[in-house]
């Protein structure tokens, strides 16, 4: 199946600083990507969508001035959380589909990166 | 809105049969996923669903009723690998994004 890569799987940053989060579509070209954000024990709720080329799509209550999206590449796409306050600490997840296919088929997922702000 | 509803716990013992149900109430549908999560990991992908019925794969199956809005994913054997969480999402609207609900965690026990 097609990977999702993501990097990196943890960090741990200072309050007041600025984090960012690469996810990589290994070998499949990726027109849109999803960022979830997750905490513990709960569901996956979606941030915010990336396509390739133009802004990202931002779910309601997501500050688009924090969390900086950008899908700069058909393989790559970038979620910057900016001056990253206790509270953004979460475990964060990328997702693609193939490029071609539009709800017919899986989400690949990439590993998740975890996020501690001190 | 949308509203996806699973249960949030179960419990099941080694060798047995769980069934783990999911209701929606969506803005339209074009689908409906299971994944399988397990703790501090990226979920796996185990099914989608388009068309009503039952989808067989393995030990897992899927079901889906439109009509009712109500899905349902059937583990049998089960194996103390299969704890986890199990995300029921659905997809929805002319960009297919789909919407996960909170997650079933299952616990199997010896």
């Amino acid at each position: 199946g097609a990977v999702v890569s993501q990097h990196p799987s943890w960090v741990i940053c200072k309050s007041g600083t600025s984090v960012k989060i690469e996810c990589r579509s290994l070998d499949f070209q990726a027109t849109t990507m999803f960022w979830y954000r997750q905490f513990p024990k709960q569901s996956l709720m979606l941030m915010a969508t990336s396509n390739e080329g133009s802004k990202a799509t931002y779910e309601q209550g997501v500050e688009k001035d924090k969390f900086l999206i950008n899908h700069a590449s058909l393989t790559l796409s970038t979620l910057t959380v900016t001056s990253a306050h206790p509270e953004d600490s979460s475990f964060y997840i990328c997702s693609a589909r193939v490029r071609g296919t539009s709800g017919t088929g899986e989400l690949f997922f990439g590993e998740g990166s975890r996020l501690t702000v001190l | 809105g949308q509203n996806i509803d699973q249960p949030t716990e179960m419990t099941a013992t080694e060798g047995a049969i769980v069934q783990i149900n999911c209701t929606y109430q969506t803005s339209g549908f074009n689908g409906l996923f299971w994944y399988q999560q397990h703790a501090g990991e990226a979920p796996t992908f185990l099914s989608y669903n388009v068309l009503d019925g039952l989808e067989e794969k393995g030990r897992f199956s899927s079901f889906l009723s439109r009509s009712k809005g109500y899905s349902y994913l059937l583990l049998k054997e089960l194996q103390m690998k299969d704890s986890a969480s199990y995300l029921c999402a659905v997809e929805t609207g002319g960009s297919y994004i789909p919407t996960f609900g909170r997650g079933t965690s299952l616990i199997v026990h010896p």
